[in-house]
């Protein structure tokens, strides 16, 4: 079984300031990691996922997130975050065999300030 | 030309009172899924069908039965709904490897 962890319930920051979304996954096999992004009243869309290949992966609208898999972490960045970037951020972990079932975390609340 | 797609989109109705929920995609997907997020946010998996097979049926209270006529389409009945199942109900469905592609939800009030 898998575990996610989103080490911060809500984040606020001012526009053009650099953001971090913390997340961190437990898990006995190898895994696939995903952040999606949730806008007010939306269902859930994909930013990025990790499958295999280079730990640094990059996503729609400018967001990008680093597997590290000694610390079984993956943070998602963003250099200058934008007032439509406002959302909730969700973190989820699946194992990479088998049947894929995603475990997500409880979000993160990203609150972009003027 | 929705991918997912969940009818109604809101759902206001009264205790002991039964309800359906429709999701239909047109990705070709062979996995679909229903999704509970409640107040908080919190999004919990309710139930999986594969190619129109429970696969998954996580602690959910029997009120709550899906039904899947065919591969594009997840239906979700409740029946007595209880105050307590006032909460926003996502259809998903998901390609190989498990990206998920959401509905836009149901918001659904009981009262």
């Amino acid at each position: 079984a898998q575990s996610v962890t989103q080490l911060d319930s809500q984040v606020p920051v001012f526009e053009e300031a650099p953001v971090e979304l913390r997340c961190n996954y437990s898990s006995s096999v190898s895994v696939y990691l995903f952040w999606y992004v949730q806008y007010p009243n939306q269902g859930l869309q994909l930013l990025l996922k990790y499958l295999s290949g280079s730990t640094l992966v990059k996503g729609i609208n400018g967001f990008e997130a680093e597997f590290n898999k000694s610390q079984t972490s993956f943070h998602l960045r963003k250099p200058s975050v934008h007032i439509s970037d406002t959302a909730e951020y969700f973190c989820a972990v699946s194992a990479s065999g088998g049947s894929y079932i995603p475990t997500f975390g409880r979000g993160t609340s990203l609150i972009v300030h003027p | 030309d929705t991918a997912v797609s969940q009818t109604p989109k809101y759902l206001v109705t009264q205790m002991g009172n039964d309800k359906s929920i429709k999701c239909e995609q047109n990705l070709g997907h062979d996995t679909m899924y229903w999704y509970k997020q409640d107040s908080k946010k919190f999004l919990k998996i309710m139930f999986s069908y594969n190619n129109k097979e429970l696969i998954i049926n996580e602690t959910v209270p029997n009120r709550f039965s899906p039904k899947s006529p065919d591969k594009a389409h997840l239906n979700l009945h409740i029946n007595s709904l209880e105050l307590g199942d006032s909460a926003v109900y996502f259809c998903a469905s998901s390609s190989s490897r498990g990206t998920q592609y959401f509905g836009p939800g149901t918001r659904l009030l009981v009262l």
